[in-house]
């Protein structure tokens, strides 16, 4: 299957300052990317939908200007967690869709381990 | 509201066996069901996808059984494996909208 990759894979970082996520699709180009939360032991909760050259659609109850998504390219997205507290450790997955249309299926990022100290 | 409902949320397989999750789906608009795997750590994959036109999809030892008219879908995975051993989650999403609404997993752990 094609390949999503997530940088970096882990982050530590100190309350307050911002983190930058990437998420890349290496072999394909994705016209719209996802971004999920999952903390502990719990499911997938999607965050927002980013569309290449557009803003991105938030779901209910995410602070769009707490957490920056920018889908400037068919191969990259990137999540930037701003002025980062301990509440929003957690785990962040990007998906990626293939352009040209609806096929059902994304391909997932290993997603990133993000602590707030 | 939970559009996906997932069952059961912890499952304990003996190797060899056969291991059953089973999910539930409110909204009819929903057209395709994949179930994804994920180990600790990783991002999810996915194993199989079905869409309502058919009852059935087999691939390897997972099959997923789909009943359209009880709005039901359930992942069998034969011959289960130690290597099975993750976290599974059943997913659905609208015709034309790759927004994927997830259930709330299932811990599968197979004993030997």
């Amino acid at each position: 299957g094609a390949v999503v990759s997530q940088h970096p894979s882990w982050v530590i970082c100190k309350s307050g300052t911002s983190v930058k996520i990437e998420c890349r699709s290496l072999d394909f180009q994705a016209t719209t990317m996802f971004w999920y939360r999952q903390f502990p032991k719990q499911s997938l909760m999607l965050m927002a939908t980013s569309n290449e050259g557009s803003k991105a659609t938030y779901e209910q109850g995410v602070e769009k200007d707490k957490f920056l998504i920018n889908h400037a390219s068919l191969t990259l997205s990137t999540l930037t967690v701003t002025s980062a507290h301990p509440e929003d450790s957690s785990f962040y997955i990007c998906s990626a869709s293939s352009a040209g249309g609806h096929t059902g299926e994304l391909f997932f990022g290993e997603g990133s381990r993000l602590t707030v100290l | 509201q939970q559009q996906v409902k997932q069952s059961p949320q912890s499952l304990i397989v003996q190797k060899g066996g056969i291991s059953i999750i089973n999910c539930a789906y409110e909204n009819t608009a929903f057209d395709y069901f994949p179930w994804y795997q994920q180990f600790p750590g990783k991002g999810p994959a996915l194993l199989i996808a079905i869409r309502p036109d058919v009852s059935e999809k087999k691939e390897g030892r997972f099959t997923i059984s789909f009943n359209k008219s009880a709005k039901q879908f359930s992942l069998h995975i034969m011959d289960s494996q130690p290597g099975d051993s993750a976290t599974y989650f059943c997913a659905a999403s609208r015709k034309g909208n790759e927004k994927l609404t997830f259930g709330t997993g299932t811990r599968l752990t197979i004993i030997p």
